[in-house]
This record gives C-alpha cells, structure tokens and sequence, in this order.
C-alpha cells in the first residue's frame, strides 16, 4: 500500500455547511492531488499541491480550496457545500520519476 | 473538446474473450500514456504506462499508443471474471505535472 489514508471516508451534511477532508500521506512525496469522481465524467482533477504551501488550481476547482501546511497532510475545503459537490472524492500522491498516481481509497460525500 | 475522450460503456463479455479499450487525446504534444484500473468502491491503481508511440506487453495485457491518430487502446486476451473493473485511460500532462483522465470504461467479463 502506498501510504495514504483519507478522512472521513464517509460524510453527509447539508447544503450550505463548511466540509474539510483529509489526506494523510506517509511517504515523504512532493505532489499531491486531490480528484473527485462523478458518472460519466472520470476522475477530474480539483487542486494540486508541487510543496508545502505551494497548491495550484486543476479543472474544476470553483467552490473549493486547499491547504499544505506540511509535507504528509493536504486539506481540500468546501467553503458551503452544494448538493453539485456531492461525489466521490480522491487523494492522490505523485512518484516524481514517472509520474505514477497512487490514490487512497476516496471519501464519500453526499450533500442533501 | 476533452482532452481525452473515453466511451464509459458499459461493456460486457464472456469469459475468454479479447477485450479491446480505446481512448483518444487531442494534444499531439503528450508523451506519457497510463491505463487505471478501478475495482468497485476502490481507488485506481496503474495498469500499464507507455512513453510515446508503440506496444508495451505485460501478461494478458498489452498497451498501444497511435501518435499519428492519436489513439490509445488497451487490449485484455483471455478474459477473466477477475478482469472486471473500470478502466481509465490517462495522459500525463508534464507542463504542471498533471494526469488528466478519460471517463473510464466498465468492463463485465463473464463466467
């Protein structure tokens, strides 16, 4: 196993209520991703992180932020979550060499 | 335009059979081609990685990259119920370092 652990795993909560997610890596690696996955659309990529306090916007980042303020934890944040953010969402952590992904096992999160 | 194009099917075979996936990709100036695998309520994990054109073989699977036509296909020979999951094609993208994904085809392969 690559070392990544996320949390919560899983998650309901509200329209309009703050959400943070987790993602632990033990592995020391520079890049970090967070992804969300939805039917029909494949994993979209939503922040990435080169370094601590280094982040950077992917394709669908409208409605979240992010946070690295140390090597092994990158925080993805719904500031008021809305019932479209409701899905699948994954961390990733990059081998800098090849490029390979190495996902943790996603959290789930349902906005109702 | 996606960057790269991934019918989600699903697609259903019976056991034994060569299974064919396809992808393509808009921009001619990518190098780096990866194949997920995603079993159901899993993360992906990396199948096969190509760089630039050509075939790359492990086991059952073999990997081919078309620059020309810029296709990406993965092809599965004698299919296994175990070979059930959802495949992804994906690109890395080096200016930014960054993978982009197809939508991912689900595959059913049966006994």
């Amino acid at each position: 196993d690559a070392g990544i652990t996320q949390s919560p795993r899983h998650k309901v909560t509200e329209t309009g209520t703050p959400v943070t997610l987790r993602c632990h890596q033990t592995e020391n690696h520079r890049y970090m991703y967070w992804y969300r996955q939805d039917p029909g659309h494949g994993l979209r990529l939503i922040h990435y992180s080169y370094g601590v306090k280094d982040t950077d916007k992917g394709e669908v980042s409208d409605g979240y932020s992010v946070s690295r303020s140390k090597t092994e934890d990158f925080l993805l944040t719904l500031e008021s979550a809305t019932s479209s953010q409701t899905s699948v969402y994954f961390c990733a952590i990059s081998e800098e060499n090849t490029g390979e992904l190495f996902f943790g096992e996603g959290s789930r999160l349902t906005v109702l | 335009q996606k960057e790269v194009e991934q019918d989600p099917g699903p697609l259903s075979v019976p056991e034994g059979a060569i299974v064919s996936l396809n992808c393509t990709y808009s921009n001619s100036a990518f190098q780096y081609f990866m194949w997920y695998r995603q079993y159901s309520r899993k993360g992906p994990e990396l199948l096969m990685y190509t760089y630039s054109s050509g075939n790359k073989e492990d086991g059952r699977f073999t990997a081919q990259v078309d620059k020309s036509s810029k296709y990406i296909s993965l092809f599965i020979r004698d299919s296994q119920p175990s070979d059930s999951a959802t495949y992804l094609c994906a690109i890395l993208n080096t200016g930014g370092f960054k993978t982009i994904f197809g939508a991912g085809t689900r595959l059913f392969v049966k006994a």
